[in-house]
């Protein structure tokens, strides 16, 4: 299975400053359509899984702008350029190129 | 809206069976893959099975291969998962998924305990 290798685990973060979450794979993730199917997604407490990010980059519909995904081949990164309070949640990477499908562990964001 | 709403989840014993069921509504569901994500409390997430549009390709992940059953009825918009042989390590919040992972359900708690 493609191992995904998220960092850091536990993100505190004071309000207004940015923050940022790596991933990294074991393969690389371009599919032979040439696509990179990798998702990164928001946990609140007691909710599903939302998905902000698809394809690396693209930002999903109501999602504000200061979340950007960026990364190719095995790196990736998710950035919230100010951390805001409804942001307190679990965010997980996600690999969809390759079978099973692979989480990274999650990182629980905090506010400072 | 795209709304997917599960039941069928609770509370069975080890080596019991439950089978899970997924009403969905406001996409086309016919054309879409689907998919199975289970996530014990607190903890991470894991991808349980996938079927395509039409259930003719199916994949499921080693820990479950054997004992759960993915299906659909694209007459009913409903996709389904049966499971069997349960074990406390299936013990997960099981959620329904629309292709490429946008709409997620609301999840329904499977607790195998004796």
């Amino acid at each position: 299975d493609v191992v995904v290798t998220q960092s850091p685990l536990s993100l505190p973060v004071t309000l207004g400053q940015p923050a940022s979450i790596s991933c990294r794979s074991s393969q690389s993730l371009v599919f032979s359509d040439g696509y990179t199917y990798f998702f990164w997604f928001q946990q609140r407490p007691g909710q599903s899984p939302r998905r902000l990010i698809y394809k690396v980059s693209n930002r999903d519909s109501g999602v504000p702008d200061r979340f950007s995904g960026s990364g190719s081949g095995t790196d990736f990164t998710l950035k919230i350029s100010r951390v805001e309070a409804e942001d307190v949640g679990t965010y997980y990477c996600m690999q969809g190129t390759h079978w099973p499908h692979t989480f990274g562990q999650g990182t629980k964001l905090e506010i400072k | 809206e795209v709304r997917l709403v599960e039941s069928g989840g609770g509370l069975v014993q080890p080596g019991g069976s439950l089978r899970l069921s997924c009403a969905a509504s406001g996409f086309t569901f016919s054309n879409n893959w689907m998919h199975w994500v289970r996530q014990v409390p607190g903890k991470g997430l894991m991808w349980v099975s996938r079927i395509n549009s039409d259930g003719s390709y199916i994949n499921y992940a080693d820990s479950v291969k054997g004992r759960f059953t993915i299906s659909r009825d694209n007459s009913k918009n409903t996709l389904y998962l049966e499971m069997k042989s349960l074990r406390a390590e299936d013990t997960a919040i099981y959620y329904c998924v629309e292709g490429e992972a946008e709409y997620w359900g609301q999840g329904t708690l499977v607790t195998v305990s004796s």
